[in-house]
């Protein structure tokens, strides 16, 4: 099993849709989570992060964290053909190294 | 803001040739890091560094060197270019704590012919 995995899709949906994006990871204690969204040839960009439990929100923006099913999804609702892009899912390991982990990413397409 | 800056953009070199990506944070940051992305691909880790004088490898370091004399700079070396190693490479930085995320240079898109 890899560290993080994602679904690479594409995923479509249409303007004004939820989209969902998850990401498992298999290190039991990983302790911070990371969504970054990265557009075709440009640098990742921070959207959110989680740590705790449950979930987060940030405009239209929702993260979604369980530790025991070691899942983590990213929920935009509200979607915009702006919103197309590359996510990232990342994950912060237990222990002092600072190290990201990143999975492969899910494309996502809004359609107008 | 300048943030997390890299240079060059863009670069195409020769099997076997030497370079130096440049990488520099004003951010104060303590933590740095070089990723490569290669197509439809996530991030890698090369090497990083928690802060001067002190770097360590991270998942495919082998082509690569890095050093880190100062806090604000952290160039990453690439000796005997092979083809292998085209790919667009990423800096980026972070302060210390586990809930603190890694910002971003630009990137350096560099093909190796």
């Amino acid at each position: 099993q890899k560290e993080v995995e994602q679904n690479s899709g594409p995923l479509s949906v249409p303007e004004g849709a939820i989209a969902s994006l998850n990401c498992t990871y298999s290190d039991r204690g990983s302790q911070s989570f990371f969504w970054y969204r990265q557009y075709s040839g440009k640098s990742p960009e921070l959207i959110m992060f989680i740590y705790s439990n449950g979930d987060k929100e940030d405009g239209r923006f929702t993260a979604q964290l369980n530790k025991a099913s070691q899942y983590v999804s990213l929920l935009i609702r509200d979607s915009q053909p702006s919103d197309s892009a590359t996510y990232l899912c990342a994950v912060k390991r237990q222990g002092g190294s600072e190290k990201l982990v990143f999975g492969k990413g899910t494309k996502l397409t809004v359609n107008p | 803001n300048a943030g997390v800056t890299q240079t060059p953009k863009f670069r195409i070199l020769k099997i076997g040739q030497s370079m130096t990506l440049q990488c520099t944070q004003d951010m104060n940051h303590n933590y740095m890091y070089w990723y490569r992305q290669d197509p439809g691909m996530g991030l890698k880790l090369i090497y990083y560094s928690v802060g001067a004088g002190i770097t360590d490898k991270g998942e495919v370091p082998n082509g690569y060197n890095v050093s880190r004399s100062t806090t604000e700079d952290f160039p990453l070396r690439l000796e005997l270019a092979a083809p292998s190693q085209t790919s667009v490479y990423f800096c980026a930085s972070s302060y210390i704590g586990s809930n603190q995320p890694q910002h971003f240079g630009d990137g350096t898109r560099l093909s190796i012919l």
